[in-house]
C-alpha cells in the first residue's frame, strides 16, 4: 500500500520555541489531514488541506500542502506545555477518497 | 454531545475466543471505519463503510468483519483472535460531505490483548 514517511520521529523542544514536522509520499496525494492524539485518546482533527500550495492555520498551527502534491508541513509557533502528544499527517489519493493512509506519527514533548 | 463512543475500552481475551468492539455514533455521519494503531506502524485502516450495509476492506482487514445494519453502529467482529491483533483499536466516523477526503472524528480506542 501507500507509504507516508513522517519525521522526525520525537522531538524535544522548550517551551516557546517553533515546531517543524513534514511528511512525504510515496506517490501524489489529493488532500493532506493533520491529526493530534493525547495519551489514552483518539485522533483529533487540527488542519485539513485540498489543494495544492495551500497553507491553512488554525491558532498557532498553520500547515501546508506541498507543490508537488507528494509532502506536507506543519508548523507550531511558540510551543506551550499542552502541545505535547503525537501529530499525524494522513492524506488520500485519487480514486480513494474513502480512504485515508496515516504517517507513522511525531512524539513531540515540550520542555519548560 | 456529538461522540463516538467504543465498548470496551480495555479487553483481555484469550486466542480463538470469540469477540465483538462495539462503536456508536450519534452524528448522522454516514461514513464510519475502524483502525488498528501498533506502535511504529501508525494507524491502519481495516474496514470502512460508506452508508447502512456498505462495507469495503482497508488496508489490514485479514482475521475481521464488520457489519453496518445500522448508520449510528459499525461493530468489529474478531471470530477467532490470535496475538498478532493484541493492538489498539480506533472507530471513526465522518460526514461524506462534498469534501474528500472525509474528516473523520475518532472514538476514544479500545485496548486489546489477546493472549
Amino acid at each position: 500500500g501507500q507509504q507516508l514517511n513522517q519525521s522526525p520521529q520525537s522531538m524535544f523542544i522548550q517551551e516557546g520555541e517553533d515546531v517543524s514536522m513534514n511528511c512525504t509520499s510515496s506517490s501524489i496525494f489529493n488532500t493532506w489531514l493533520w491529526y493530534k492524539q493525547d495519551p489514552g485518546e483518539g485522533p483529533v482533527l487540527l488542519i485539513a488541506l485540498y489543494k495544492a500550495g495551500e497553507l491553512t492555520s488554525n491558532g498557532r498551527l498553520t500547515a501546508q500542502f506541498g507543490i508537488t502534491r507528494k509532502d506536507s508541513f506543519l508548523n507550531i509557533s511558540a510551543s506551550i506545555p499542552s502541545d505535547v502528544g503525537i501529530y499525524f499527517c494522513a492524506g488520500s489519493s485519487a480514486g480513494t477518497a474513502s480512504k485515508l493512509t496515516f504517517g507513522t506519527g511525531t512524539r513531540l514533548q515540550v520542555t519548560l | 454531545e456529538a461522540q463516538v463512543t467504543q465498548n470496551p475500552r480495555y479487553l483481555i481475551t484469550v486466542t480463538g475466543k470469540k469477540l465483538t468492539v462495539t462503536c456508536s455514533q450519534n452524528m448522522n455521519h454516514e461514513y464510519m471505519s475502524w483502525y488498528r494503531q501498533d506502535p511504529g506502524l501508525g494507524l491502519r485502516q481495516i474496514y470502512y463503510s460508506m452508508n447502512v450495509e456498505v462495507t469495503d476492506k482497508g488496508d489490514v482487514p485479514e482475521g475481521y468483519k464488520v457489519s453496518r445494519k445500522e448508520k449510528r453502529n459499525f461493530p468489529l467482529i474478531l471470530e477467532s483472535p490470535s496475538p498478532n491483533q493484541t493492538s489498539l483499536y480506533f472507530c471513526a466516523s465522518s460526514l461524506k460531505s462534498g469534501r474528500f477526503p472525509y474528516e473523520q472524528y475518532f472514538g476514544p480506542g479500545t485496548r486489546l490483548t489477546v493472549t
